[in-house]
């Protein structure tokens, strides 16, 4: 069955510019993740979702980060005045529940802010 | 959360058994042990999880020591496509959490 997608795969753009990253999770999965990955390191965490309302926020850097789930699906994670220091591989994962329940991880989109 | 400690690097031959340690002595008593990897290029893939009791699949075997505060991970018979990073998560149970806490993890390098 289809996996976790995420898109784009790349994603080059200038410093100050805004970026929006969609991920389309497995069907039927109420709880989406967003993960960041700096080159040589694990992944972080940023925010998920349980439905629509985002249950555990903590990981947001900053208030340029923002994501939403409007219709307990699709996902965007959204990101004003990017900064160089964004730059990564930012992995979507969605589960069939919250809590320890397996979770699934799409490809990753690469973030380029030059 | 709780604080793992993997080795940074380890080496496997091919169809050679792998032991991956991984110390969480700080682990609550309702942590589940889970364990990921992460193929070069990809996203992490999930391999296993427990709680108390040793467990098995298709893909590795999970040892839990008995006091809980380090398990094993056992690829029985090491491929070239388990060379991967692999990472030990203390999780907590329950509904209302579900981030997992990623370390370094352990370089799984697999020679032919």
């Amino acid at each position: 069955g289809a996996g976790v997608s995420q898109t784009p795969s790349n994603k080059v753009t200038e410093k100050g510019k805004y970026v929006e990253l969609r991920c389309d999770p497995i069907s039927g999965h109420t709880a989406l993740y967003w993960y960041r990955q700096s080159l040589g390191q694990g992944p972080e965490f940023l925010i998920y979702f349980q439905g629509t309302g985002a249950a555990d926020d903590s990981g947001l850097p900053n208030d340029r980060f923002f994501a939403v789930r409007p219709e307990g699906s699709v996902s965007t994670l959204k990101i004003q005045r990017t900064e160089r220091g964004d730059s990564a591989v930012y992995l979507c994962a969605s589960s069939l529940r919250a809590g320890p329940d397996t979770q699934y991880f799409g490809p990753g989109t690469r973030l380029t802010v030059l | 959360d709780a604080k793992t400690t993997q080795p940074n690097s380890m080496e496997s031959n091919e169809e050679e058994p792998v032991h991956l340690p991984c110390n969480h002595s700080t682990i609550s008593g309702t942590d589940y042990i889970h364990w990921y990897r992460q193929l070069p290029s990809q996203g992490p893939e999930y391999v296993i999880h427990g709680l108390t009791s040793n467990v098995n699949n298709r893909m590795a075997s999970l040892a839990i020591a008995e006091d809980r505060k380090s398990s094993t991970l056992i690829l029985h018979r090491a491929t070239l496509r388990d060379a991967a990073v692999y990472y030990c998560i203390p999780q907590a149970g329950g509904t209302s959490y579900g981030k997992l806490t990623f370390g370094q993890g352990t370089i799984l390098t697999v020679h032919p």
